[in-house]
């Protein structure tokens, strides 16, 4: 049962345009909501989060969106860089346990 | 630089022989997670410890995985007998508990990609 769902698993960009990223859940008792970023060969680092209060998050040229009628988030990048290239993960969190989407390769190019 | 450190990098054993990962978690922090991921089912919780105590280890198979937290500066995962299929990485993370039981970041460490012959 995936409570927590990216359903693509790959994402092309160019350069200076807008990445989105999205995340699909299921359970309505989720509290807040991560993204992590993976590179190869090391350990997913945090990104940016959202609690389930608020709709809208933003830092930087990272901005999460929270839709939660449609129990949906969405991770927007601008302008996007080729360092932005990565597996992006969308988390949810439910008693102190994080739930991972299956995660989404990002791929910038210039 | 305060960072949750995994031993070993890399791992390759064959089926039936016991494995232990160890994991160092960033001082101060009192929660520990272990994580698997494969390509099928992505990042998978499979046991977490808060002040050294087992929470949850409902994702892990009881039958041949343990966790453990012999003191506060060190966690292990230990497999045995190993299989093919627990072949893949697996992460461990930290994180500080806030008194309402919500857990502020998870930092996790480089992991442990375990290959079994």
């Amino acid at each position: 049962d995936q409570q927590v769902k990216q359903n693509s698993p790959s994402l092309s960009v160019q350069e200076g345009r807008i990445s989105i990223l999205n995340c699909d859940y299921t359970n309505s008792m989720f509290d807040y909501f991560l993204w992590y970023k993976k590179y190869p060969a090391e350990g997913p680092t945090f990104l940016i989060s959202i609690s389930s209060i608020k709709d809208k998050n933003e830092d930087g040229r990272f901005t999460v969106f929270l839709n939660k009628s449609a129990k949906h988030l969405s991770l927007h990048i601008v302008p996007s860089q080729p360092g932005d290239s990565a597996v992006y993960f969308c988390a949810a969190n439910k008693g102190g346990k994080l739930i991972f989407g299956q995660g989404t390769e990002l791929s910038v190019k210039p | 630089d305060a960072r949750v450190t995994q031993t070993p990098r890399h791992k390759v054993t064959e089926m039936g022989q016991e494995v232990t990962m160890r994991c160092q978690p960033i001082l101060g922090h009192n929660t520990v997670f272990w994580y698997r991921q494969t390509m099928m089912q992505g990042l998978e919780l499979l046991a977490y410890f808060r002040n050294r105590a087992p929470l949850d280890d409902s994702g892990m198979p009881k039958d041949r995985f343990s966790a453990e937290m012999p003191d506060a500066t060190l966690a292990t995962l230990k497999i045995q007998p190993s299989e093919p299929r627990d072949s893949a990485v697996y992460f461990c993370a930290s994180g500080l508990a806030l008194t309402s039981g919500h857990t502020d970041t998870q930092y996790f460490g480089p992991g442990t990609r375990l290959t079994v012959l």
